[in-house]
């Protein structure tokens, strides 16, 4: 299995400038997430899904889009980025059974907005 | 979620066990105690986790208290790949749960 992988590794964006982040996972997860951190700061939930067509708010949403039409792609939208987007963003994901209690985390994206 | 508080950071000597605490004295009686942790630039990693007994794994060891208010992650015989930032989380069980990081400790294994 790859597990959870991401793409780009790196990116640089000019202000008011779209992208998509990709993720997708090999291990059949209903549950993914998009994270974001800040320099010396901890992950902060953005968006979230438990399947395929549902996805929900996490703690900080505003500024991203998210979709979920497979049960292996969950991919993040910026639709005009602005510089207080520069961050790393991980993908994750999980199984949605009591007994999946680890939560698989991508490599992440290393955004930088200028 | 219940709140945590963990120290900011941490030194252990190469070899040696590192003790890393965490305090959730809010915690309630459905709420599980998780440890991550995020060597550096990496996506985090699942270490341990418990509700009310004592684990262990091939990684670690969890103590959870009688109270269940504080928790030791117990890293038996730290390698220099342990340097990493350890997040302690306390979130409610069931199967539609979000997992909030704080800050977490960042440990230094030193040779």
């Amino acid at each position: 299995n790859a597990g959870v992988t991401q793409t780009p590794k790196f990116q640089v964006l000019k202000t008011g400038q779209s992208m998509t982040l990709q993720c997708a996972q090999d291990m059949n997860h209903e549950y993914m997430s998009w994270y974001r951190q800040d320099p010396g700061m901890g992950l902060r939930l953005i968006h979230y899904s438990v399947g395929a067509g549902i996805t929900d708010q996490g703690e900080v949403p505003n500024g991203y889009n998210v979709s979920r039409s497979t049960t292996e792609d969950f991919p993040l939208r910026l639709l005009s980025a602005a510089p207080s987007q520069t961050s790393v963003y991980f993908c994750a994901s999980r199984g949605l059974a009591v007994s999946s209690y680890e939560q698989y985390f991508g490599p992440g994206t290393r955004l930088t907005v200028t | 979620d219940a709140k945590t508080t963990q120290p900011p950071s941490m030194d252990c000597a190469e070899g040696r066990a590192a003790n890393l605490p965490c305090n959730h004295s809010t915690i309630s009686g459905n709420e599980y105690v998780y440890w991550y942790r995020q060597i550096h630039s990496q996506g985090p990693q699942y270490i341990i986790h418990g509700l009310k007994n004592n684990e262990t794994n091939e990684m670690a060891s969890l103590i959870i208290t009688e109270d269940r208010k504080s928790s030791t992650l117990i890293l038996p015989h730290a390698t220099l790949r342990d340097t990493a930032v350890y997040y302690c989380i306390v979130r409610v069980g069931g199967s539609n749960y979000k997992l909030t990081f704080g800050k977490g400790t960042l440990l230094t294994v030193n040779p």
